[in-house]
């Protein structure tokens, strides 16, 4: 069993504050890892894919980070807003094929 | 991308009933995979269905519990039969894009067991 840990597992800032959480995941056999964002009632929605060590993406005031050699990936939001308040999830992919999840975290923004 | 429509969004079920989740795929993909999250808990795999070919089980679910049926390459069903509080959970069907291994979601379906 494949061990993807997510932490905070809830996080609660002001509007306007700039925030990350982080996923743990196996270093070895690493083939891609994926933030995704779910908010409720609808589907949960790719943010990014990552494949290489040291890979920065960003999309608009979300952006990511990772490190492969040690199995951690950073996700940050700079300037919160209450519309970005949704459950965050990174899914490790492996070369058998299969993704494993985190449990999340849960983000609130308070206007 | 794909859009993928599924269906029902909500239910309450009586324990003892089954209940046939549909998944609809706005284009053709190969694999069609299915996922419960728990409460409080991780998005974790059931199975995987292939067109023309039984379903791929994960550890810890079977067949006749949660059995799939995925008749051609843009629809799948999974059925919870035998239902029990313990399924009380949100349903996903996914598909993935082509190389970059980027998934697709329905909107889930939240189940309640009573």
């Amino acid at each position: 069993i494949l061990n993807v840990e997510q932490s905070p597992q809830s996080l609660h800032v002001q509007e306007g504050d700039s925030t990350n959480f982080t996923c743990s995941f196996p270093s070895s056999n690493f083939y891609a890892l994926h933030w995704y964002r779910w908010e409720t009632a609808k589907s949960p929605e790719a943010l990014f894919v990552m494949t290489l060590n040291g890979d920065e993406k960003k999309k608009g005031r979300i952006s990511a980070t990772l490190n492969t050699k040690e199995g951690y990936s950073y996700l940050y939001i700079k300037g919160s807003q209450p519309e970005d308040s949704a459950t965050y999830l990174c899914a490790f992919w492996g070369y058998a094929g299969k993704s494993t999840f985190g449990d999340g975290t849960t983000l609130t923004v308070k206007p | 991308s794909a859009v993928i429509s599924q269906k029902p969004s909500r239910d309450i079920c009586q324990r003892g009933t089954s209940l046939t989740i549909q998944c609809q795929v706005d284009s053709q993909v190969t694999m069609m995979f299915w996922y419960r999250q728990q409460p409080g808990q991780s998005l974790t795999l059931i199975a995987t269905a292939n067109q023309g070919s039984e379903a791929t089980y994960e550890s810890g679910f079977v067949i006749d519990k949660f059995p799939i049926s995925r008749p051609n390459l843009t629809f799948s069903t999974l059925t919870v039969s035998n239902m029990s509080p313990e399924d009380s959970s949100i349903y996903l069907c996914s598909v993935e894009s082509g190389s970059d291994t980027e998934a697709f979601f329905g909107q889930g379906t939240r189940l309640t067991v009573v």
